[in-house]
């Protein structure tokens, strides 16, 4: 695997249901961070992870969970979400030589029922 | 706090025709700025990057885009589009004391034969 991947690529949920959104970043980078991605609407940044730490939560429900156990690895912990917050779920990733340029996953297309 | 402006929300173009997409930003000081390239159900793809230099950067896929700190501007060009570049096109501003990064409403580009 090259690259940021995430997994799953789809998925539909109920209001009540738990899941999990997975991130994985093979380039050797340290920031990692989750958009939101709805139609019409500029990306939303929602958290950034750098070396493990959380330093930004950008006024995000406390339905959304994120999790960062390792540099590689980046986790959204999903619950009682609405269905406003179907949207595509983007990860980043980015390096210490240069923080600012992200590099993108394919996305999770998210539909909450 | 930092802004992008993306003017046209949707550009109809002819394959073989040429492309440009507006970005203009406001920040005080000298931006990063960024074009990333998204396809249909996937990703963000980065096409190129300006940080400092030759105002003129080339990316990938043949595309350019020029830094003009008068206009505060950083718009994209592509002399002679293909089919295979209908996307939505996204203008990103970072700058020196953190980051993360501003995103623009973003550009559709259709491309008819």
């Amino acid at each position: 695997e090259t690259g940021v991947t995430q997994t799953p690529r789809h998925l539909v949920m109920g209001m009540t249901n738990k899941k999990s959104l997975k991130c994985e970043q093979h380039l050797g980078h340290n920031a990692m961070y989750w958009y939101k991605q709805s139609a019409k609407k500029p990306l939303e940044l929602m958290f950034v992870y750098n070396f493990k730490e959380q330093t930004e939560n950008n006024s995000v429900p406390s339905r959304f969970s994120p999790e960062c156990p390792n540099s590689s690895h980046l986790f959204l912990h999903l619950h009682t979400l609405q269905p406003e917050d179907s949207a595509l779920y983007l990860c980043a990733s980015s390096g210490t030589r240069d923080l600012h340029t992200q590099y993108f996953g394919p996305g999770t297309r998210l539909t909450v029922l | 706090a930092q802004s992008v402006t993306q003017p046209d929300i949707h550009i109809t173009v002819s394959e073989g025709a040429s492309l440009e997409l507006r970005c203009n930003y406001s920040y005080g000081a000298t931006p990063y700025l960024f074009w990333y390239v998204q396809s249909p159900g996937q990703g963000l793809q980065l096409l190129l990057k300006y940080f400092s230099g030759d105002t003129l950067v080339q990316g990938i896929k043949g595309f350019e885009a020029e830094f003009k700190r008068s206009q505060s501007s950083f718009n994209l060009r592509k002399p002679s589009v293909h089919w295979s570049d209908a996307a939505e096109y996204f203008c990103a501003v970072g700058h020196s004391n953190d980051y993360k990064l501003s995103f623009g409403a973003g550009t559709t580009v259709t491309v008819r034969a």
